[in-house]
């Protein structure tokens, strides 16, 4: 079983919809979560920390169940601009981060 | 500049030459990390520096890679008798504080081609 898994999509959904995406993972001790953004080609970027208490950032809603192990992502109002592969990553040992391989996400007009 | 750089950003090679890929941090950060992703892959993990402590290696594929840090900073990755299956981008990144937690800041990647 993979440390990190998610669905790889793509994701297909019009300007304007809520998509959600989840992601699991293996290890009970994990100590920290983020979602990364990548773009074609170029290199994942920080979008948001997971925090237990669920967090939210403009469009972007993350929340963690430790219970079941698994970290969403929810976006709302869903734009043109997001478009893009959206990466899972969770802090497994200290400082070393496991990403899982990705959800990709089309956002048409 | 403020962020991760990495040389080259493109680099064609014939199998079996070696090549070396560089990354500089961002400086202040203790931590660096090497990544592997072929294309339309996810992100493989090959090697952590944390300060002075010995590297975590245990990404690295096959002894044909190896890495090392000089005056824990610059860091060089080193792929020797290179395969065609070791083309894919090689991304370097660095770790910081944000907001009490350690985060990593990519560098825009090495895109290596073995012919």
């Amino acid at each position: 079983r993979k440390e990190v898994e998610q669905d790889p999509g793509p994701f297909n959904v019009p300007e304007g919809a809520t998509v959600a995406f989840n992601c699991t993972y293996s290890n009970s001790a994990s100590q920290s979560f983020f979602w990364y953004r990548q773009d074609c080609r170029k290199e994942p970027k920080l979008l948001m920390s997971v925090y237990s208490s669920g967090n939210e950032d403009g469009r972007f809603t993350a929340q963690l169940n430790r219970a079941s192990q698994y970290i969403s992502l929810l976006i709302r109002d869903s734009k043109l601009s997001d478009s893009a592969t959206y990466l899972c990553v969770v802090n497994i040992r200290f400082q070393k981060l496991v990403f899982g391989t990705g959800t990709r996400l089309l956002v048409s007009p | 500049g403020a962020g991760v750089s990495q040389s080259p950003s493109n680099k064609v090679t014939e199998k079996g030459k070696d090549v070396e890929l560089r990354c500089d941090p961002i400086s202040g950060h203790t931590a660096l990390y090497w990544y592997r992703q072929s294309l339309g892959q996810g992100l493989e993990f090959l090697i952590y520096f944390q300060g002075n402590s010995a590297p975590d290696k245990s990404g690295l594929p096959s002894d044909r890679f190896s890495a090392e840090r000089t005056g824990g900073s610059v860091s060089t990755l080193t792929i020797q008798r290179t395969q065609q299956e070791d083309s894919a981008v090689y991304l370097c990144a660095s770790s910081g504080r944000l907001g009490g937690q350690e985060t990593q800041y990519f560098g825009p990647g090495t895109r290596l081609l073995v012919l």
